[in-house]
């Protein structure tokens, strides 16, 4: 069962242009919300994380949207370059019981490729 | 500068074999998870641990194991190789209370003919 469900499974942006990717989940009890960026050929690395608390996060050229009443949150690149060619996976983080330990809920990614 | 490395970075290795994939980390980090990307499929949690002699089965745990015996390491093995379980596997390590931020390692390309 899917909890944390991403669109679109690709994604081709022209030079320059603006990359949005979205995710949606269903469940109330996530306390994070993670995006990881993956190169071919190398493992996820933490791109950008915002709190349910938070409208809006923005790291350079990339921000996160966070919507907790439609429960949906995106990424956007903007003046997206041929190096953010990559697959973006969303994630939601939960606490598993009273303690600290926590587990992420992955989307499944989005193949992005931006042409030059 | 700390980091988490697996070996090996590709395996071939026949049905029915076992095989161990090894992940180690200096970043004395209290979680490691193990998961296997799969085109279509996304990171697929196998089995993480909180710390040492604790683990925990994830999603698609079965016909894998591991052992949590020190804080560096989380080993996978697989019992007994299938085709199912070709895939890319990937090792990764956060602090307590922090594991929405994961630290994960190059990968290890495994084929089971």
């Amino acid at each position: 069962q899917q909890q944390v469900k991403q669109s679109p499974q690709s994604l081709i942006v022209q030079k320059g242009g603006i990359s949005i990717i979205n995710c949606a989940y269903e469940n109330t009890a996530f306390d994070y919300f993670p995006w990881y960026q993956q190169f071919p050929g190398k493992g996820p690395a933490l791109l950008i994380a915002i709190r349910p608390d938070v409208s809006e996060k923005k790291e350079g050229r990339f921000t996160i949207s966070f919507n907790k009443s439609a429960k949906q949150f995106s990424l956007h690149i903007m003046d997206s370059q041929p190096g953010d060619s990559a697959t973006y996976f969303c994630a939601a983080d939960r606490t598993l019981n009273a303690g600290n330990n926590r587990k992420l809920i992955w989307g499944l990614g989005t193949s992005l490729a931006v042409n030059p | 500068d700390a980091e988490i490395t697996q070996s090996p970075r590709h395996k071939i290795t026949e049905t029915g074999r076992q095989v161990t994939l090894a992940c180690h980390q200096t970043w004395n980090h209290n979680n490691m998870f193990w998961y296997r990307q799969d085109l279509g499929h996304g990171l697929r949690l196998i089995h993480y641990s909180y710390g040492v002699q604790d683990t925990n089965k994830g999603e698609v745990s079965d016909g894998y194991s591991v052992s949590r015996s020190n804080t560096e390491d989380l080993p996978l093995t697989l019992e007994s190789a299938a085709s199912s379980q070709t895939s890319v596997y990937f090792c990764a390590s956060s602090e307590s209370g922090a594991s929405y931020e994961q630290y994960f390692g190059p990968g290890t390309r495994l084929t089971v003919t």
